[in-house]
C-alpha cells in the first residue's frame, strides 16, 4: 500500500519550453502533496506544499510563477517548469501523505535535462 | 541550527558486519521520526516512522529505536543489496506540514 507514481521517469527538452510532471497515489487519498528537488550529492530541498481544491504554499526562493503546481483531485498533482533553462535541470520528487497521517510516501523522482 | 544531524555521513561494512546509523534532533514536542532508504536515481523508500521515546519498530535486517535526542537505525548482518543512502526526518519546528531531512548517511556493504 500507500504507492506514489511520478510521470515522466526522465525528460530532455530544450530551454525556454515547459514541462509538466504528474504526480498520482495509487492506492489511496491524499489531500496533501509535496513537491521536492534534489542537486546531486544533496538531499531533498521542498520546493512546495500541494493542498487539493487550494492554492499551494511554496517555499522561500521558490518562484511561484516558474513552478506552477496544481492539485486538482485527491490522487492527483502536477507541477509544470515554465520556461525552462539548463539551471532548472535538476531531480524532482514529489510524495503524498495519507488523510490524516503524517508519513510521507515518495514517488520514484523525475529527471530533467534541460539543454 | 541544524534540526537534524546524521552521522556518519558515509559507513562501509562488510557483509554481515553490524552497526548502527545516527539520526540526533533539536526539535520540541516531536510529532514523529522518519527513516527513509534512498537508492540512486529513486526517490526515497518509506522505513518507518517512530512517535514516542522508547519506540522500536523492526524491518528485515533493519531495527529503528527512538529515545528524546536521537533515533538510531540498527543493521544485522548487512547485505550488500543494504547499500543505500539512509535518510532521517523530522517535521519542522514550527508546526508546519513539511519535513525537515538530515543529510544522509551512505552505507556500502561490500561483499
Amino acid at each position: 500500500g500507500a504507492v506514489v507514481s511520478q510521470h515522466p521517469s526522465w525528460v530532455i527538452c530544450k530551454s525556454g519550453t515547459s514541462v509538466k510532471i504528474e504526480c498520482r497515489s495509487l492506492d489511496f487519498q491524499a489531500t496533501t502533496m509535496f513537491w521536492y528537488r534534489q542537486f546531486p550529492k544533496q538531499s531533498l530541498m521542498l520546493m512546495a506544499t500541494s493542498n487539493e481544491g487550494s492554492k499551494a504554499t511554496y517555499e522561500q526562493g521558490v518562484e511561484k510563477d516558474k513552478f506552477l503546481i496544481n492539485h486538482a483531485s485527491l490522487t492527483l498533482s502536477t507541477l509544470t517548469v515554465t520556461s525552462a533553462h539548463p539551471e532548472d535541470s535538476s531531480f524532482y520528487i514529489c510524495s503524498a501523505r495519507l488523510l490524516a497521517g503524517v508519513t510521507q510516501y515518495f514517488g520514484p523522482g523525475t529527471r530533467l535535462l534541460v539543454l | 541550527e541544524d534540526q537534524v544531524t546524521q552521522s556518519p555521513e558515509a559507513l562501509r561494512l562488510q557483509e554481515g558486519e553490524s552497526s548502527s546509523l545516527n539520526c540526533s534532533y533539536t526539535v520540541s514536542g516531536l510529532r514523529g521520526l522518519f527513516w527513509y532508504r534512498q537508492d540512486p536515481g529513486k526517490g526515497p523508500e518509506f522505513l518507518f516512522t517512530l512517535y514516542s521515546a522508547g519506540e522500536e519498530k523492526e524491518k528485515e535486517r533493519l531495527k529503528a529505536t527512538l529515545t528524546k535526542k536521537e533515533s538510531f537505525l540498527h543493521i544485522t548482518a548487512p547485505k550488500p543489496e543494504d547499500s543505500a543512502t539512509y535518510l532521517c526526518a523530522v517535521p519542522n519546528q514550527g508546526g508546519s506540514e513539511k519535513l525537515v531531512f538530515g543529510k544522509g548517511t551512505k552505507l556500502t556493504v561490500n561483499p
